[in-house]
């Protein structure tokens, strides 16, 4: 099946500094990436969705300056959180739409990044 | 945008059943199920393509009314396995976003 890796699975930093997140496609090209966050307890909302070689798509109320995302290519989207604080920690998990076949748009997940501001 | 699940929670004894139902208020073009476990990413469970379909494997099932806008999600002669939060997920006929729903907590107990 299609295998979608994120890394860091979980980082901590101080207020103040950026944290980027990458998302990779590993056996298949992914021309539509998502992010979404996740409080505890809550569902997954979607803040922006990225397409390979274009500007991202981001939902209402998602600050479009401090969740940089950048999709360079068909297998490696990154999400940069910039100036992190407090209230941006937060379980941020990837997903890849899957090229096509029976499950042509079954979205497959990365593992998930835990980010923990102090 | 966000499809609405109900229940919100459920607590089944080893071996009943629950449905779990998914509503949205804009014309769905496909209908996803998928289960989380606690500090996981979710797991794909089903995809509904039309109006109509009923999809299963093993003892999860799932069906899709497109002119409801509605999901439901079964599972019969549930097991310990089958705890951990379902979401259904959905996308419009255009644009590329995709919402899950506001999730339904599973616990299976023995």
């Amino acid at each position: 099946g299609a295998v979608v890796s994120q890394h860091p699975s979980r980082v901590i930093c101080k207020s103040g500094t950026s944290v980027k997140i990458e998302c990779r496609s590993l056996d298949f090209q992914a021309t539509t990436m998502f992010w979404y966050r996740q409080f505890p307890k809550q569902s997954l909302m979607l803040m922006a969705t990225s397409n390979e070689g274009s500007k991202a798509t981001y939902e209402q109320g998602v600050e479009k300056d401090k969740f940089l995302i950048n999709h360079a290519s068909l297998t490696l989207s990154t999400l940069t959180v910039t100036s992190a604080h407090p209230e941006d920690s937060s379980f941020y998990i990837c997903s890849a739409r899957s090229p096509g076949g029976l499950f042509a748009d079954t979205q497959y997940f990365g593992p998930g990044t835990r980010l923990t501001v102090l | 945008q966000q499809p609405v699940q109900s229940p919100q929670a459920v607590i089944l004894r080893e071996g009943e059943d629950a449905v779990i139902n998914c509503s949205s208020s804009k014309a769905l073009y496909s209908v996803h199920w998928y289960r989380q476990k606690h500090g996981e990413a979710p797991i794909f469970l089903m995809i509904l393509l039309k109006g109509g379909e009923q999809k299963g494997h093993d003892k999860i099932s799932a069906s899709f009314n497109e002119k409801k806008q509605q999901s439901s999600l079964y599972l019969t002669a549930s097991q310990l396995s089958y705890s951990g939060t379902y979401f259904c997920g959905t996308g419009p006929n255009t644009g590329n976003q995709f919402y899950f729903g506001t999730g339904t907590s599973l616990t299976v107990i023995p």
